[in-house]
């Protein structure tokens, strides 16, 4: 069945470092959106992507959609302790109204 | 605060008991959904609702489960006989029927069930 595959599962970086997590999936998507999650908490909607080869940017944040829209990644430039969380990514497969999320990247900062 | 309320936040019961849970989403949003999440793992669907039609249901989802949004607006979901695999965070999301394709969920806080 469709799969998304999240990396990494975990990442430690130092404050103001860099940090990029990459989803692929097993087959091609209508969308792909991000969430974050927070320790304790629920999803929260970040971005959705859309068109082939696109580029978001949230201030600090920069998404993009795979040309073949199979794969996404975020990149988030010099962390802040507030980018604490999991950052999911999911797939909405061709033709389907649910969403499939990949395993997540939990990213810890140290300060 | 998103808007998306579930009830109860928590449970506990014990194995072979029934348990159901309540969501009621952002007030016009028609679309509903239902996910399962495990400690370190994304959440995964189980099922989808459109108003008051059931409109997707997942493979994984056995028949112990079943759910309902019989006036479009809330909806309940149901386990029957729980077992200690059903333990986890349940978690309901609506959204927007857009015709513009962009539907960003909104989710609810879960309930967490614990079976015993």
């Amino acid at each position: 069945g469709q799969q998304v595959m999240q990396i990494p599962q975990y990442q430690h970086v130092q404050e103001g470092e860099d940090f990029t997590t990459y989803c692929n999936s097993s087959t091609t998507l209508s969308n792909i959106q991000w969430y974050k999650q927070r320790p304790g908490g629920h999803p929260v909607f970040l971005i959705q992507l859309v068109k082939s080869g696109e580029v978001k940017k949230q201030k600090r944040l920069t998404f993009q959609f795979g040309e073949a829209k199979k794969n996404s990644s975020l990149h988030i430039t010099a962390t802040q302790t507030t980018d604490v969380g999991t950052y999911f990514c999911a797939g909405r497969p061709r033709g389907a109204q649910k969403l499939v999320f990949g395993q997540g990247t939990r990213l810890t900062i140290n300060p | 605060d998103t808007g998306v309320s579930q009830d109860p936040r928590h449970k506990i019961t014990k194995r072979g008991q029934n348990v159901t849970f309540r969501c009621d989403p952002i007030s016009e949003h028609n679309r509903l959904y239902w996910y399962r999440q495990t400690l370190g793992q994304g959440p995964e669907f189980l099922t989808y609702f459109q108003n008051e039609a059931q409109l997707e249901k997942s493979r994984l989802l056995s028949d112990r489960f079943s759910a309902e949004r019989p006036k479009g607006s809330f909806s309940t979901l149901e386990i029957q006989r729980t077992e200690q695999g059903d333990s986890a965070m349940y978690l309901c999301a609506s959204s927007l029927d857009a015709t513009s394709g962009y539907n960003e969920q909104f989710f609810g806080p879960g309930t967490r069930l614990t079976v015993l």
